[in-house]
């Protein structure tokens, strides 16, 4: 399974762009690139994901680099309300259906 | 919000004691899971099930069991609860297509094993 690396934590002042880095150096052609996050206490959401395009939607950008070894999840405009923990997590039809979350990026907004 | 359930949100039991927690879903997903969170290890996968019958273990199945006899429900068994299972039981579903697995969560059971 393809692995992640992210930041542990960032910081990022309110109504100011927050963008969240993700390495994905050995993603496969067919695996996609999904980014989860956790408020405090709450069940992970959904946020976007993508497989080599930018794709964007209404809570989040995801910018996908040409060789698709890494990625960046945007929040246009961070509230207070988008601090949590937020997973890039690769995932392809060979993975039968199990997401792998790892420690994720602690956002800060402040 | 997905239709999906958890009981019971919080349970404190013994050691050895055995202890079922219940995944209810009314949005007829063929995939249903069960993950644990522990401070300083993120979220990790115990069983998931693919269909009626259909299960296999995740990153951390030992010490757990888990049945699903109809779509809507997945149960989560542990036969002799030790400490180590505290933690915060998390279900989800997803409908898995190629390369889509978008899943949602339930709200959390949280477990206390004295």
């Amino acid at each position: 399974d393809a692995k992640t690396t992210q930041p542990p934590s960032m910081d990022c002042a309110e109504g100011r762009a927050a963008n969240l880095p993700c390495n994905h150096s050995t993603i496969s052609g067919n695996e996609y690139v999904y980014w989860y996050r956790q408020i405090h206490s709450q069940g992970p959401q959904y946020i976007i994901h993508g497989l080599k395009n930018n794709e964007t939607n209404e809570m989040a950008s995801l910018i996908i680099t040409e060789d698709r070894k890494s990625s960046t999840l945007i929040l246009p405009h961070a509230t207070l309300r988008d601090t949590a923990v937020y997973y890039c997590i690769v995932y392809g039809s060979s993975n039968t259906g199990k997401l792998i979350f790892g420690q994720g990026t602690t956002l800060q907004v402040k | 919000d997905a239709g999906i359930t958890q009981s019971p949100r919080h349970k404190v039991t013994e050691t050895g004691t055995p202890v079922t927690l219940r995944c209810h879903q009314t949005e007829n997903h063929r995939y249903m899971y069960w993950y644990r969170q522990d401070p300083g290890h993120g979220l990790r996968l115990i069983h998931y099930s693919y269909g009626v019958k259909d299960t296999d273990k995740g990153e951390v199945s030992d010490g757990y069991s888990v049945s699903r006899s109809k779509t809507e429900d997945f149960l989560l068994t542990l036969e002799s609860a030790t400490s180590s299972q505290t933690s915060v039981y998390f279900c989800a579903i997803s409908d898995v297509s190629g390369g889509h697995n978008e899943q949602f969560f339930g709200p959390g059971t949280r477990l206390t094993v004295l």
